[in-house]
């Protein structure tokens, strides 16, 4: 399986600065065309919510203070800046082969 | 408007066999390039993929837990169906139904069911 590894594993951020997570996956799960990793938002009692496909293409309806890039094996989520709701917990998930594995989550406090 | 809802029997005991069902609407299960994929969660924990079914019919396990599922769908009905045997406290969790897209992407969930085994 790719195991997909997170970093940090919990953060906090000032309100209107910068979050940036990392994923960095143990093989490639990129093409020149794709980058097969997915964001994902997830509140407390909430199922998680896509902000990004594809490594670094918004999903329709997400604030645009959210951002993804990477390719190869290291892959970024930036948020900014952050407001209060942006306080959550992160993952990333590929769809590289089966099965499709998601990093251990990302916990960002707002200060 | 994509909605999903997961249901299943809540509690159950070790050795049993889980049933679960997705009931959605908003899309067809026959459109190239859809899927619906059940992804389980323990409480305070992270995500798992289990099982995928295709527009195709395609149908994609996890290999760890493979001999235990079995997924199916309803396309008339729009449900699928995930079955895992052999239960025992380890699959505890809340379960989710998401569509799946050809970008390999889930986007929309329903809000879980959560199920509990114990003795």
């Amino acid at each position: 399986d790719i195991v997909l590894t997170q970093s940090p594993a919990s953060l906090a951020v000032s309100l209107g600065q910068r979050a940036t997570i990392s994923c960095r996956a143990s093989q490639r799960v990129s093409t020149s065309k794709y980058g097969y990793v997915h964001w994902y938002q997830q509140k407390p009692g909430q199922p998680p919510k896509l902000l990004i496909k594809y490594a670094s293409n918004l999903e329709s309806g997400v604030p645009a203070r959210f951002s993804g890039s990477g390719s190869g094996t290291d892959f970024t989520l930036n948020i900014h800046p952050v407001e209060e709701e942006d306080s959550a917990t992160y993952y990333c998930q590929h769809s590289w082969e089966i099965p499709w594995t998601f990093g251990g989550g990302t916990k960002l406090e707002i200060k | 408007q994509v909605t999903l809802k997961e249901s299943g029997p809540g509690i159950l005991q070790p050795s049993q066999t889980l049933s679960l069902t997705c009931s959605f609407s908003g899309f067809s299960l026959s459109t190239s390039g859809m899927g619906v994929i059940w992804i389980r969660q323990p409480s305070g924990k992270g995500l798992e993929c289990l099982a995928h079914i295709y527009w195709d019919d395609d149908r994609r396990y996890n290999p760890s837990l493979k001999s235990r599922l079995t997924i199916s769908k309803d396309t008339s009905s729009n449900q699928v169906f995930l079955k895992i045997t052999s239960v025992d406290t380890a699959d505890t969790a809340t379960y989710y139904c998401a569509r799946s897209t050809a970008t390999g992407s889930m986007d929309y969930w329903g809000q879980g069911t959560s199920v509990t085994v114990s003795s």
